[in-house]
């Protein structure tokens, strides 16, 4: 079983504010990192994938880097919006199955 | 195209009961699993499958049993539930080429009284 720790709990911060969170984990028999928006009343959305050391990914104000030899990942919100608000879980995965973190709970208060 | 589905949305059962929960997907995916949530805790993996007729456990798969007859449904099952099994359930599912993406359910929300 993976240790996966994801940091801080929870972070409130005001629009317009850039942020970033990070996830560790062991480095060992990893497949992929997998990250997740969770909203409130909904189900987990995936975001980005990464397998590579160095992988960087972009959707919009939303990025991620992965790098596999220390065994972290860290998510960045360039100028966070009300609507970013959610928890942001990170999974690495293995060949059959994901091992994910509790989670990141982003507030952006208006 | 429903995606992934659960039945039922909520539940509130007596310890001892028992009860199956049932997870539907219609993408033909090959992976199915089944997760809990409990508040401070991310989702822990009770059992999972790679492919009709095939289970295998999780991280927490005491009191649970699954079933895989058919490739769109898993099925999760509490024999005699126990107050320390009331959590949100969600099902997901994946393709079996990796990288896998997982696309969950809305959830099921069980209490045990």
């Amino acid at each position: 079983i993976l240790n996966v720790e994801q940091s801080p709990q929870s972070l409130h911060v005001q629009e317009g504010d850039s942020t970033n969170f990070t996830c560790s984990f062991p480095s060992s028999n990893f497949y992929a990192l997998h990250w997740y928006r969770w909203e409130t009343a909904k189900s987990p959305e995936a975001l980005f994938v990464m397998t590579l050391n160095g992988d960087e990914k972009k959707k919009g104000r939303i990025s991620a880097t992965l790098n596999t030899k220390e065994g972290y990942s860290y998510l960045y919100i360039k100028g966070s919006q009300p609507e970013d608000s959610a928890t942001y879980l990170c999974a690495p995965a293995d060949f059959n199955k994901f091992y994910f973190g509790s989670g990141t709970k982003l507030n952006v208060k208006p | 195209n429903a995606g992934v589905t659960q039945t039922p949305k909520f539940r509130v059962l007596k310890t001892g009961q028992s009860m199956t929960l049932l997870c539907a997907q219609d993408m033909n995916h090959e992976y199915m699993y089944w997760y809990r949530q409990d508040p401070g805790m991310g989702l822990r993996l009770i059992h999972y499958s790679v492919g009709e007729g095939t289970t295998a456990k999780g991280e927490v798969p005491d009191g649970y049993n699954v079933s895989r007859l058919k490739k769109q449904n898993f099925l999760l099952g509490l024999e005699s539930a126990a107050p320390s099994q009331t959590s949100v359930y969600f099902c997901a599912s994946s393709y079996s080429g990796q990288p896998r993406k997982q696309f969950f359910g809305p959830g099921t929300r069980l209490t045990v009284l």
